[in-house]
């Protein structure tokens, strides 16, 4: 089963940061946070990932909180393009089994 | 990053028949997988291709239902065998080396079985 809860779906306005977050309460001390998103009719697409501190790449921002039990995901600037499902997985090794929770739809309108 | 090609990207079958779905990686790859996308539903593990040696299943998948071959380290195949219209899905392949962190997926086989 899947170590993490997600919201259903959210809405973000373009150009505005999107924030999603993400529970993972049970995670353990060598698991990492991944986050994935899939747009319409596409493989998945690898985001970001961190361990315990903060981490931003080229996509997005990950913020994992002190205790590791929640984290959020912040794309700055959405657009209409970053329209998707995100899902946040947690993964003890690089080439452990994703295993995908339900994930968050979000959508971007104009 | 990796390339993976998966074939065919789309059939129809018919009820009773099988179909193998191929996923071919530019580049030798330590671990294989196969999910299943069922319509408007999350990715589920079907099981870990594993190279020289039989397949690891997920619960609630076999392998008379689901084969899987992994003849070399860039090539695996999954077969989807006596088919029902509850096997139509998308099914992806992924791929992960050591020298990579983040897994790489194919662009799935939409299957319809009619």
């Amino acid at each position: 089963d899947a170590k993490t809860t997600q919201p259903t779906s959210m809405d973000c306005a373009e150009g505005r940061a999107a924030n999603l977050p993400c529970n993972h309460s049970t995670i353990s001390g060598n698991e990492y946070v991944y986050w994935y998103r899939q747009i319409h009719s596409q493989g998945p697409q690898y985001i970001i990932h961190g361990l315990k501190n903060n981490e931003t790449n080229e996509m997005a921002s990950l913020i994992i909180t002190e205790d590791r039990k929640s984290s959020t995901l912040i794309l700055p600037h959405a657009t209409l393009r970053d329209t998707a499902v995100y899902y946040c997985i947690v993964r003890a090794h690089n080439t452990d089994k994703l295993i995908f929770g339900t994930g968050t739809r979000l959508q971007v309108f104009p | 990053s990796a390339v993976i090609s998966q074939k065919p990207s789309r059939d129809i079958c018919q009820r009773g028949t099988s179909l193998t779905i191929q996923c071919q990686v530019d580049s030798q790859v330590t671990m294989m997988f196969w999910y299943r996308q069922q319509p408007g539903q999350s990715l589920t593990l079907i099981a870990t291709a594993n190279q020289g040696s039989e397949a690891t299943y997920e619960s609630g998948f076999v392998i008379d239902k689901f084969p899987i071959s992994r003849p070399n380290l860039t090539f695996s195949t999954l077969t989807v065998s006596n088919m029902s219209p509850e096997d139509s899905s998308i099914y992806l392949c992924s791929v992960d080396r050591p020298t990579n962190t983040e897994a790489f997926f194919g662009q799935g086989t939409r299957l319809t079985v009619v």
